[in-house]
């Protein structure tokens, strides 16, 4: 079983819908987590960065952790052409000695049509 | 500002032969990470380097060395190159701002390695 399960997809939506993201993991020693955005052929882009379980919002977008039941989630609002991309979850733990390891969700490729 | 820059974007290498993949970044992090991307598989750390003159190895390493002789640059080489390393190589790095190790991690652009 994977630390990290995401669905990959694909998502299609119209424009202006409620986009809504998951993903759970089975490693409690996850301390932080993130989701990422990917446009083809290029890095992932950090989008939301949370600790703890709860809400987190940036404008249209809204991370949500659940440690209970191991689930992270990402909410778009008002879902414009422009957030079609694939969307990593990433999750995060102290590495000894320092810096961090990410383990990432296989991504969730959405599309929103005009 | 460049952030994390990544040298070649694109590359064919044959069998056996070797090559080096050059990650730069400007923002005076610490942390350095070495990841590959393949279909299915998510991202994956390949070695990482806490500061300069020091690595470590992820968790797919085998393969690769690193080097880390400038606290701004972090080498990824492949002696020998296999067609199982063909993938796309991501290089990201992370800041110690308050002394803390969970900083988020900035990532490059990529590089596409075909191994024939």
């Amino acid at each position: 079983q994977k630390e990290v399960e995401q669905d990959p997809g694909p998502l299609s939506v119209p424009e202006g819908a409620i986009v809504s993201l998951n993903c759970t993991y089975s490693n409690s020693a996850f301390q932080y987590f993130m989701w990422y955005r990917q446009y083809s052929r290029k890095g992932p882009e950090l989008l939301m960065y949370t600790y703890s379980s709860g809400n987190k919002e940036d404008g249209r977008f809204t991370a949500q952790v659940d440690k209970s039941s191991k689930y992270i989630y990402l909410f778009i609002r008002d879902s414009q052409p422009s957030d079609s991309a694939t969307y990593l979850c990433a999750m995060s733990r102290i590495l000894t000695g320092g810096g961090n390891k990410l383990t990432f969700g296989t991504g969730t490729q959405l599309k929103v049509e005009l | 500002n460049a952030g994390v820059t990544q040298t070649p974007k694109f590359r064919v290498l044959k069998t056996g032969q070797s090559m080096t993949l050059l990650c730069a970044q400007d923002m005076n992090h610490e942390y350095m990470y070495w990841y590959r991307q393949d279909p299915g598989m998510g991202l994956r750390l390949i070695h990482y380097s806490v500061g300069e003159g020091t690595t470590a190895k992820g968790e797919v390493p085998d393969g690769y060395n690193v080097s880390r002789l400038k606290k701004q640059n972090f080498l990824l080489g492949l002696e020998s190159a296999a067609p199982s390393q063909t993938s796309v190589y991501f290089c990201a790095s992370s800041s110690t701002r308050q002394g803390a190790s969970n900083q988020p991690q900035h990532f490059g652009d990529g590089t596409r390695l075909s191994i024939l």
